[in-house]
């Protein structure tokens, strides 16, 4: 229904490489949401997406809504240390229910 | 700005005690929600609010209860505590119903039943 798949569940990386987590779901949505969770906080909204093809970018974060409008990705360049944490993607559902998440992907940087 | 506010951070309770989680927001928001995080299982809804005096149940309501007396608080409730209850509880609120902009969440509460 109108669940999101997060992958990978988690992954290890070297400080320095790049990044790719995407999130899909038998659904269409017109909003994709990302945030990241650092150790012992809240999630954080990190990039909205509102059109399909829309690329977007924080600092060096990328985001981009996929066409078919039922998948998401998340790019990070060069990872840092600081980069650790939980990402989900999250969308709205119709009829104005709360948001739908992600399971999330767990991101550890090896310095 | 302090955004969304829970109280308290930490707290360990024996089986059957009760307790009440605090959330406030200073954004005059009107949509307000409580998540409870357990390892692999994500975000899972409790409970929601769509205005003051409102509740709506979520995704896992049981054993939960929870009151919007005022606009800027939402109490979450557990009248008999259960070890399946530890886990992180997170409060958010939001401006639009329909979460197009996001939520803000609160830094959390840890709670362990012991």
């Amino acid at each position: 229904g109108q669940q999101l798949n997060q992958s990978p569940q988690s992954m290890f990386i070297q400080e320095g490489e790049d990044v790719s987590m995407n999130c899909t779901s038998s659904s269409i949505f017109n909003t994709w949401l990302w945030y990241k969770q650092e150790p012992g906080e809240g999630p954080v909204l990190l990039i909205a997406l509102y059109k399909a093809g829309e690329l977007t970018s924080n600092g060096r974060l990328t985001a981009q809504f996929g066409i078919t409008r039922k998948d998401s990705f998340l790019n990070i360049s060069a990872s840092i240390p600081s980069d650790v944490g939980i990402y989900f993607c999250a969308a709205p559902r119709p009829g104005n229910t709360p948001l739908v998440f992600g399971k999330g992907t767990r991101l550890s940087v090896i310095a | 700005n302090a955004g969304v506010t829970q109280t308290p951070k930490f707290r360990v309770l024996k089986t059957g005690q009760s307790m009440t989680l605090l959330c406030a927001q200073d954004m005059n928001h009107e949509y307000m929600y409580w998540y409870r995080q357990d390892p692999g299982m994500g975000l899972r809804l409790i409970h929601y609010s769509v205005g003051e005096g409102t509740t709506a149940k979520g995704e896992v309501p049981d054993g939960y209860n929870v009151s919007r007396l005022k606009k800027q608080n939402f109490l979450l409730g557990l009248e008999s505590a259960a070890p399946s209850q530890t886990s992180v509880y997170f409060c958010a609120s939001s401006a639009l119903r329909t979460g197009i902009y996001g939520y803000t969440f609160g830094s959390g509460t840890r709670l362990t039943v012991v």
